[in-house]
């Protein structure tokens, strides 16, 4: 079965600085895809990037940018520029042959004025 | 956004009392899923549809029923309601079924005294 893990229960930045965000995955698959999902106080659930485990390039989105390192199972997020408007819980997604998404248990990220 | 509402947004009942919840979409997708989010545990999958009248279960599926009589409906029913099933509940649809971000309504918060 698959796994996913987000070892940083909170984060914090300061407003215009850069952050990393951590996500370790478990799976014997080959192909997938994995998620950053940002969940606001208003509980809404956005996806801020993807990115496809055929796909050797980072994927990128803005401000947001992702260290996709396929042989060490590792997903990281980095968030740049980092605004007061990113304060929120990030979840890392994994989403395989079963067809659900996996998610992890969340980071609270705050950031700082 | 993805057209996905979720109704009632906020329901407080007793144990033993049956509640439905019920995810509407308007973007005509074929997969519809639904979510229980809880404090430590990120979001784990309860039921989900691959078309009208096609349903299976997922992770957390005891105590939980679903029903899919159109495409743009999914509801999901606790027959008997404990307060271990207070959470707070999401649907979320997606036009395939596997590697593919799924998008999420705005969430319904469930408290059973």
């Amino acid at each position: 079965a698959q796994t996913v893990t987000q070892s940083q229960p909170e984060m914090s930045v300061q407003e215009a600085e850069t952050v990393t965000l951590s996500c370790t995955y478990d799976t014997s698959e080959s192909d997938y895809y994995l998620f950053w999902y940002k969940q606001p106080p208003s509980r809404q659930m956005i996806l801020v990037i993807r990115q496809e485990a055929y796909k050797q390039q980072n994927a990128t989105e803005n401000r947001f940018s992702v260290n996709f390192q396929k042989a060490a199972k590792s997903f990281s997020l980095k968030i740049s520029d980092s605004q007061l408007g990113d304060a929120a819980m990030y979840f890392c997604a994994y989403g395989g042959s079963q067809g659900n998404l996996i998610f992890g248990k969340g980071t609270k990220l705050s950031v700082k004025p | 956004d993805a057209g996905i509402t979720q109704s009632p947004r906020h329901k407080v009942t007793e144990t033993g009392t049956p509640v439905t919840l019920r995810c509407h979409q308007t973007e005509n997708h074929r997969y519809m899923y639904w979510y229980r989010q809880d404090p430590g545990h990120g979001l784990r999958l309860i039921h989900y549809s691959y078309g009208v009248k096609d349903t299976d279960k997922g992770e957390v599926s005891d105590g939980y029923s679903v029903s899919r009589s159109k495409t743009e409906d999914f509801l999901l029913t606790l027959e008997s309601a404990t307060s271990s099933q207070t959470s707070v509940y999401f649907c979320a649809i997606s036009h395939q079924l596997r590697y593919n971000e799924q998008f999420f309504g705005p969430g319904t918060r469930l408290t059973v005294l």
